[in-house]
């Protein structure tokens, strides 16, 4: 069974660029989520993905933007990025959307300078 | 108030004591409860579920659920230097909400 992958690792960008996020879901798992944590806080939702539609959002602005594709896998992109930006960024699969038994990736750490 | 209140901490014990982690939140209508624990720049690992009032043992570690008080706790027993982390409590509703609300987490030092 293969766990949840995300890419890449480490990024360092610079304020106004935009930057582009993947993970592969769990095999079977058809939900996606996607979750900002800045240092010593706790996740913060973005969104969730399930069956390849948006399907609940947190406070984030529209220049959070995602995407699942059929095989589940899924993108988190962030347009205009400010340095708040910089955080660990999750993303967790589950099967179905009545759960929050989630299974995290190693995550993406953003570094906005 | 904070949906899901934690004391940050840090919790710290010594080598084969019991850590006692708690929990508490604000909307009655939550159904199911979550501990994760998160290593230093690592992303959070399931490591208990509670759904019903009560206990759940899972080898050193039990959950504890009351929705009366609207409290959840995890023990910690015989614990070890291993555990150092952060413990993430979790909060789902199913309902029309059907979201998962996080505490900002506990950070336990397990002291040899």
């Amino acid at each position: 069974e293969t766990g949840v992958t995300q890419s890449p690792t480490h990024l360092i960008k610079t304020r106004g660029q935009q930057v582009t996020l993947r993970c592969s879901s769990q095999s079977g798992h058809n939900t996606v989520s996607w979750y900002q944590q800045a240092l010593g806080q706790g996740p913060q939702f973005i969104f969730q993905y399930y069956r390849e539609e948006e399907n609940g959002r947190g406070n984030f602005p529209p220049r959070f933007s995602g995407l699942q594709f059929p095989n589940y896998s899924s993108e988190l992109n962030v347009n205009a990025l400010e340095l708040d930006d910089s955080a660990l960024y999750l993303c967790a699969s589950n099967l179905g959307l009545n759960t929050g038994e989630l299974f995290f990736g190693e995550g993406s750490r953003l570094t906005v300078l | 108030q904070k949906e899901v209140e934690q004391n940050s901490g840090p919790l710290s014990v010594p080598e084969g004591a019991i850590a006692s982690l708690n929990c508490t939140y604000s909307d009655r209508v939550s159904q199911s409860f979550f501990w994760y624990r998160q290593y230093s720049g690592k992303s959070p690992e399931l490591i208990m579920s509670i759904y019903s009032n009560g206990d759940k043992e899972d080898g050193r570690f039990t959950a504890q659920l009351n929705k009366a008080s609207q409290y959840v706790s995890l023990l910690i027993r015989d614990s070890q230097p291993s555990d150092s982390a952060t413990y993430l409590c979790a909060v789902f509703n199913a309902g029309n909400n059907r979201k998962l609300i996080w505490g900002l987490g506990t950070s336990l030092a397990v002291n040899p």
